[in-house]
């Protein structure tokens, strides 16, 4: 098992470019979530999907859209890159029901560059 | 809202013992995580407590008391490839994880 991976590992965008991270998990799992990890900070949540079909807002949704394109698929797309958006992106996945949230699975983070 | 605050560095030498302090401040409060992340790499799930007391896990354990708003991870047996970032993580809104601002952990030979 693959567990979470996400795609590209690295980008370089120029301000105003656009740009979809890819992120998807063999492990079944019907939650699913976008954190962006900042220098020296901790993780940060964009948005998250319970299931497939629904997504949230999280802490730090301005800038971002996201798809749950099915139960394994789940992508962040910036639509008009700012610098502010350098940053570290991971996708995670967690079980639903209960407190199955607070064990997480990640994946290797695409690391964002935005001049 | 969740907000939870733990130590920026902490730095012991090989085969001590170190403790990381997570305090929170919250509004119904149903358990805390840890995370480790090494330099470069992703977040890793170490340990739940969703009850009072301490869990254990190999080298690892994580104290809860729901009461003082406190938990702890501590750490024995130091190795170096313990050196990292530990994360403690409590609920947000909505079954979301807000996550500490995280502890550097060094160890030192």
């Amino acid at each position: 098992n693959a567990g979470v991976t996400q795609t590209p590992k690295f980008q370089v965008l120029k301000t105003g470019q656009s740009m979809t991270l890819q992120c998807a998990q063999d492990m079944n799992h019907n939650s699913m979530y976008w954190y962006r990890q900042d220098p020296g900070m901790g993780l940060r949540l964009i948005y998250y999907s319970a299931s497939e079909g629904t997504t949230d807002k999280g802490e730090v949704p301005n800038g971002y859209n996201v798809s749950r394109l099915n139960k394994r698929e789940f992508s962040l797309r910036l639509e008009s890159a700012a610098p502010s958006q350098t940053s570290v992106y991971f996708c995670a996945s967690s079980e639903s029901g209960g407190n199955s949230y607070y064990e997480q699975y990640f994946g290797p983070g695409t690391r964002l560059t935005v001049t | 809202g969740q907000s939870l605050e733990q130590p920026s560095e902490v730095t012991a030498v090989e085969g001590a013992i170190v403790q990381i302090n997570c305090t929170y401040q919250t509004s119904g409060f149903y358990g805390l995580s840890w995370y480790q992340q090494h330099d470069g790499g992703a977040p890793t799930f170490l340990s739940y407590n969703a009850l009072d007391g301490l869990e254990e896990t190999g080298r690892f354990s994580s104290f809860l008391s729901r009461s003082d708003s406190y938990g702890y991870l501590l750490l024995q047996e130091l190795q170096m490839k313990d050196s990292a970032s530990y994360f403690c993580a409590g609920p947000g809104s909505a079954r979301q994880l807000t996550f500490g601002s995280g502890t550097q952990l060094t160890v030192l030979p």
